[in-house]
């Protein structure tokens, strides 16, 4: 069975800073792996994927992630903090060849102080 | 525009009273789930659908229906709500099964049972 472990519930940066949002995933086959936002009131949006190209995957607005198997990581990272960033952040698995269902981490709080 | 199309936005209701909320995507997506989101929960499967009148129940469905007639649409249906039933509901529709399963997300319908 896939599962996705987001430490902490909550992580307060200072704008300009480095993001860095950890995520571990447990899978018995080779995953595919997505990183999700939330802004207030919206749906989820995604920010990037990994689907066992490059284990460094590039997103939007800045964000990428780096796969790592022997880790069973796939951290999210954005070097330099901006204020739109404060949102909710959201790891998932996905099992290949299983039915598309996505396994949701529970979520962290991203802040962004001034 | 691609889209997930979810309504209402916002819903409140009595206990016992039934009611349907309404999903459509545009994408001609196989795949389409409903997840509820709670505070410390993350997104949890309630029901999934695979394509036209093959659905299956996800990780929480007790207290559920769904029905999938057309590819378009998939309605969530609560035939007698309660309160433990408040929550942020969100349909997602993504690629076919075999492919990456990257999914979209509507605006999400916030449910409150009183």
């Amino acid at each position: 069975a896939q599962s996705v472990t987001q430490l902490g519930s909550h992580v307060s940066v200072s704008e300009g800073a480095l993001v860095l949002l950890r995520c571990n995933y447990s899978s018995s086959v080779p995953p595919y792996l997505f990183w999700y936002v939330q802004y207030p009131n919206q749906g989820l949006q995604l920010l990037l994927k990994y689907t066992s190209a490059a284990t460094l995957v590039k997103g939007i607005n800045g964000f990428e992630a780096e796969f790592k198997k022997s880790e069973t990581s796939f951290h999210l990272t954005k070097p330099s903090a901006h204020m739109s960033d404060a949102a909710e952040y959201f790891c998932a698995v996905s099992e290949r060849g299983a039915n598309s269902k996505l396994t949701f981490g529970k979520g962290i709080t991203l802040s962004v102080r001034p | 525009e691609a889209q997930v199309t979810q309504n209402p936005r916002y819903l409140i209701t009595v206990t016992g009273k039934k009611l349907t909320v309404t999903c459509s995507q545009n994408m001609n997506h196989e795949y389409m789930s409903w997840y509820r989101q709670d505070p410390g929960l993350g997104l949890r499967q309630i029901y999934y659908s695979m394509n036209v009148e093959v659905t299956d129940k996800g990780d929480v469905p007790e207290g559920y229906k769904v029905s999938r007639k057309e590819k378009r649409n998939f309605p969530l249906i609560l035939e007698s709500p309660s309160p433990n039933q408040t929550s942020l509901y969100f349909c997602a529709s993504s690629s076919p099964p075999r492919g990456v399963p990257e999914a979209f997300f509507g605006q999400g319908t916030r449910l409150t049972v009183v």
